[in-house]
C-alpha cells in the first residue's frame, strides 16, 4: 500500500541550512505537501509541489522532487530557532482528498 | 474566511462515555475526512466522505463512526471511547481534486 517515510529527528545550528527528507511509494501522487507543527499547535501548510515539477522555491524554503526515486526534500535556508517544530511530508494519491503522511521529523535548532 | 471548525478543542473523558467531535466547513467542499495524530506515526486517516450520505473507512476506523447528513458537517462519533483513542484529532476538507486541503485546529482528546 501507500507509504511515506521520514527520519524522526534532525538537529542543526542556527544560521545553517536544514534539509528534511521524505520518500514515498505511490507513483500516482498528484501533489506533495510539507506541513509544520509547532508544539501544542495545529498543522500549518508550508508549501506544496505538483508532481510534474522538480523544484519549487518560496523565500527560505526550497522543495526538491525526484519523481524517479520518489524522493522529496525540504530545505530551509538560514534556519532560525523559530523553525523548531515537527515537519510532516504528505502525498496526495488518487483517492480524492486523502493525504498519506510521514511520521514527522522533529527539527531542533540550537543557538 | 475559509474555515474548518472543530469542537471541542480539548476534552478529557472517561472510558465508555459516548462523545462526538463536531467538524464544520464553510467552503462547500465535497471531500471531508478525519485523521488522528500519534507520536512517531504521523497522521492516519480514520474515515472520509466524498459527499452527502457517502462515507467510507480510512486506515484506522475501528472504534469510530461518522455521518454526513449535510455537506458542511462531518461529526466524528466515539460510541464507547477507550484509552487507546487518546490522541490529537484533525478534521480536513477539500474539493475532490483541488490542490488545497484545509485542516481544523485539532482536538486533543484524553480518555481515562
Amino acid at each position: 500500500g501507500e507509504d511515506v517515510e521520514q527520519s524522526l529527528f534532525l538537529s542543526v545550528r542556527e544560521g545553517d541550512s536544514s534539509v528534511i527528507n521524505c520518500t514515498y511509494t505511490d507513483s500516482s501522487s498528484t501533489y506533495l505537501y510539507w506541513y509544520k507543527q509547532e508544539p501544542g499547535a495545529g498543522l500549518q501548510l508550508l508549501t506544496y509541489i505538483f508532481s510534474n515539477m522538480d523544484m519549487k522555491q518560496d523565500q527560505r524554503l526550497t522543495v526538491l522532487l525526484n519523481k524517479k526515486d520518489k524522493h522529496l526534500s525540504l530545505r530551509i535556508a538560514d534556519t532560525q530557532t523559530g523553525d523548531s517544530a515537527i515537519y510532516f511530508c504528505a502525498e496526495r494519491g488518487n483517492q480524492g482528498g486523502k493525504l498519506i503522511f510521514g511520521q514527522g521529523t522533529e527539527l531542533s535548532v540550537k543557538p | 474566511e475559509a474555515q474548518v471548525t472543530q469542537n471541542p478543542r480539548y476534552l478529557i473523558t472517561v472510558t465508555g462515555k459516548k462523545l462526538t467531535v463536531t467538524c464544520s466547513q464553510n467552503m462547500n467542499h465535497e471531500y471531508m475526512s478525519w485523521y488522528r495524530q500519534d507520536p512517531g506515526l504521523g497522521l492516519r486517516q480514520i474515515y472520509y466522505s466524498m459527499n452527502v450520505e457517502v462515507t467510507d473507512k480510512g486506515d484506522v476506523p475501528e472504534g469510530y463512526k461518522v455521518s454526513r447528513k449535510e455537506k458542511r458537517n462531518f461529526p466524528l462519533i466515539l460510541e464507547s471511547p477507550s484509552p487507546n483513542q487518546t490522541s490529537l484529532y484533525f478534521c480536513a476538507s477539500s474539493l475532490y481534486s483541488g490542490n488545497t486541503i484545509y485542516f481544523g485546529e485539532g482536538s486533543w482528546l484524553t480518555v481515562v
